[in-house]
C-alpha cells in the first residue's frame, strides 16, 4: 500500500524567509504532484514532476524529485503573505490514474 | 470556458436518505475521479472511472456509488450507508495524454449531515 507522509504538517514563517517542505511516498511513482488549496476552496495544480531530477519553479516556489530515495521537495523562497495556504503532495505509485496524497502541510506566512 | 463544475456547492443530508452530487467536465478529459476531504485531512479517493461505463473502487467506496453514462459526467451518490457523510467532495479529471495527465479539481460540495 502507498503510504505518502509530508513534513511539516504546520509551517509558520516570516516574510522574506525560506523554507522547504518535505514529501516522502513508500513505493515507486512514476509521478508527484504538488497542489495548493486555500481555505474553502478546492485544489489548483502546481507542479507534476515526471522524472528523477526534475525540477520546476514557479514564482517563489521550487519542486524537486528523487526517485531513489522516494522524495521530493517543495522550496520557497522569500516568502511572501500570499503563499499562506495548504500544500498537499500527491503520488501516483505505478497506477497511471489513483493518486494518493499526504496530508497537507499548512503555510503561514506572517508580515 | 474549460472547466469542472459540481453542484451542489453546499448539501444536507437527512438521516436514512440518499443524495447525489454532480460533476461535469468539458475538458474531453477520459479519466474522472472522486475525492473526500475531511478537516484538517489530505484527500482519499473514493471511485474512479478510466472510460465510459466502466467505474474502480478507491481506497473508501463503501457507502458511496458512482455511475459513468457519459464521458462529460460523473454522479456521486452518497447512500444511507455511509454512516459519517460529512465532509468536503472534490471531483476531478484528467487525460490520457502523455505529458498531460494532472488532475484537475472542481470547486467541491460540502455535504453536511442534519
Amino acid at each position: 500500500e502507498l503510504k505518502v507522509e509530508q513534513n511539516p504538517l504546520f509551517l509558520s514563517m516570516q516574510e522574506g524567509k525560506n523554507y522547504t517542505i518535505y514529501c516522502n511516498y513508500s513505493t515507486t511513482s512514476d509521478r508527484l504532484y504538488w497542489y495548493r488549496q486555500d481555505p474553502g476552496k478546492s485544489l489548483e495544480s502546481l507542479f507534476v514532476l515526471l522524472s528523477n531530477g526534475a525540477v520546476k519553479q514557479e514564482g517563489r516556489l521550487m519542486a524537486s524529485l528523487d526517485t531513489k530515495a522516494r522524495l521530493s521537495t517543495l522550496h520557497i523562497t522569500a516568502a511572501v503573505h500570499d503563499l499562506s495556504a495548504t500544500y498537499f503532495c500527491g503520488s501516483s505509485g505505478g497506477s497511471n490514474y489513483k493518486l494518493t496524497f499526504g496530508k497537507g502541510t499548512l503555510l503561514t506566512v506572517n508580515p | 470556458d474549460g472547466g469542472i463544475t459540481q453542484s451542489p456547492k453546499y448539501l444536507f443530508r437527512k438521516e436514512g436518505q440518499n443524495v447525489t452530487l454532480s460533476c461535469e467536465q468539458n475538458l474531453n478529459h477520459d479519466a474522472m475521479y472522486w475525492y473526500r476531504q475531511d478537516p484538517g485531512q489530505g484527500l482519499r479517493l473514493i471511485y474512479y472511472s478510466q472510460i465510459v461505463n466502466d467505474f474502480q473502487k478507491g481506497d473508501i467506496a463503501e457507502g458511496y456509488s458512482v455511475s459513468r453514462e457519459k464521458k462529460e459526467s460523473f454522479p456521486l451518490t452518497v447512500t444511507s450507508a455511509q454512516k459519517n457523510p460529512t465532509a468536503f467532495y472534490l471531483c476531478a479529471s484528467s487525460s490520457w495524454d502523455p505529458g498531460q495527465e494532472t488532475q484537475y479539481f472542481g470547486p467541491g460540495t460540502r455535504l453536511l449531515v442534519l
